[in-house]
C-alpha cells in the first residue's frame, strides 16, 4: 500500500491564483482530513470528510473548498490564494471516528508559498 | 470551541536526561492521541488513550491520561538522539468527529 499520497510536494503561487492540492489514500478509510501547519500553531483542521459525498468545515475553512466524490480522493482547492495561506498542508485519513477513533495516517505534505 | 494547549513549546535536554510534555484541554475528551513529527517529516501516530487515569508504556515512553480526561502527558526516560522531533497531543471531544491538535513541543537533544 502507498498509504496517503499528496501532490505536489512544493508549490509557489501568486496572490489571486487558484490551485488544487491532491490527496489520495489506498487504505479504504472513510475519514479524511486536511490540516495546515504553521510555526508555533500546531496542526489546524481546515476541512474533513466522514465518507464519500460528505464534508464539513474545520477550524480554519475560509478560502478553501473540498469535495469527496470517491472514498480514495479528497482534493483541497484554494479559490484565490493569499499570502496568509503560505503554509505546509497535510492530508490525513483514518478508518474510524468518535470514541472508537483510530490513528490518523498523514501524507508527506505540500509546502505552499504564496507571493 | 475546544482548545488544546501544550507545554513547553521547546525543550532542550542533554542526551540521557528525561523529558516530559504536558497537554491540557479546555473540555473533557473522549480520547487523546499522541503523534511525533521528525524535522521535515509528517506526524506519525504513537498511541491513543481512552480511559480515565490510563497509563501506557512504549519502551522508554510513558503516556498518561488524567482522571478528569482533560489532561495528558508524555514522559521519555533517558532521551536518545532518535527522540528528536516535535511531539503533538490531539484530543477528540464527545459526539465530535474533529481531532484538535495541541501546539506541540519541539525536543532537541544535546549530545
Amino acid at each position: 500500500n502507498a498509504g496517503v499520497t499528496q501532490t505536489p510536494k512544493f508549490q509557489v503561487l501568486k496572490t489571486g491564483q487558484s490551485m488544487t492540492l491532491q490527496c489520495a489514500q489506498d487504505m479504504n478509510h472513510e475519514y479524511m482530513s486536511w490540516y495546515r501547519q504553521d510555526p508555533g500553531m500546531g496542526l489546524r483542521l481546515i476541512h474533513y470528510s466522514v465518507g464519500a459525498g460528505i464534508t464539513d468545515q474545520g477550524e480554519v475553512p475560509n478560502g478553501y473548498n473540498v469535495s469527496r466524490s470517491t472514498t480514495e480522493d479528497f482534493p483541497l482547492r484554494l479559490l484565490s490564494a493569499a499570502p496568509s495561506q503560505t503554509s505546509v498542508y497535510f492530508c490525513a485519513s483514518t478508518n474510524a471516528g468518535g470514541v472508537l477513533s483510530y490513528e490518523q495516517y498523514f501524507g508527506p505534505g505540500t509546502r505552499l508559498t504564496v507571493t | 470551541g475546544q482548545q488544546v494547549m501544550q507545554i513547553p513549546q521547546y525543550q532542550h535536554v542533554q542526551e540521557g536526561e528525561d523529558f516530559t510534555t504536558y497537554c491540557n484541554s479546555s473540555t473533557t475528551l473522549s480520547n487523546i492521541q499522541w503523534y511525533k513529527q521528525r524535522p521535515g517529516g509528517h506526524p506519525v501516530f504513537l498511541i491513543q488513550l481512552v480511559k480515565s487515569g490510563e497509563v501506557k508504556k512504549q519502551k522508554r515512553l510513558t503516556f498518561q491520561f488524567g482522571e478528569a480526561k482533560k489532561n495528558s502527558s508524555l514522559h521519555i526516560t533517558a532521551t536518545q538522539t532518535t527522540d528528536v522531533g516535535t511531539y503533538f497531543c490531539a484530543g477528540r471531544g464527545f459526539g465530535n468527529e474533529k481531532l484538535t491538535f495541541g501546539t506541540g513541543t519541539r525536543l532537541t537533544i544535546i549530545p
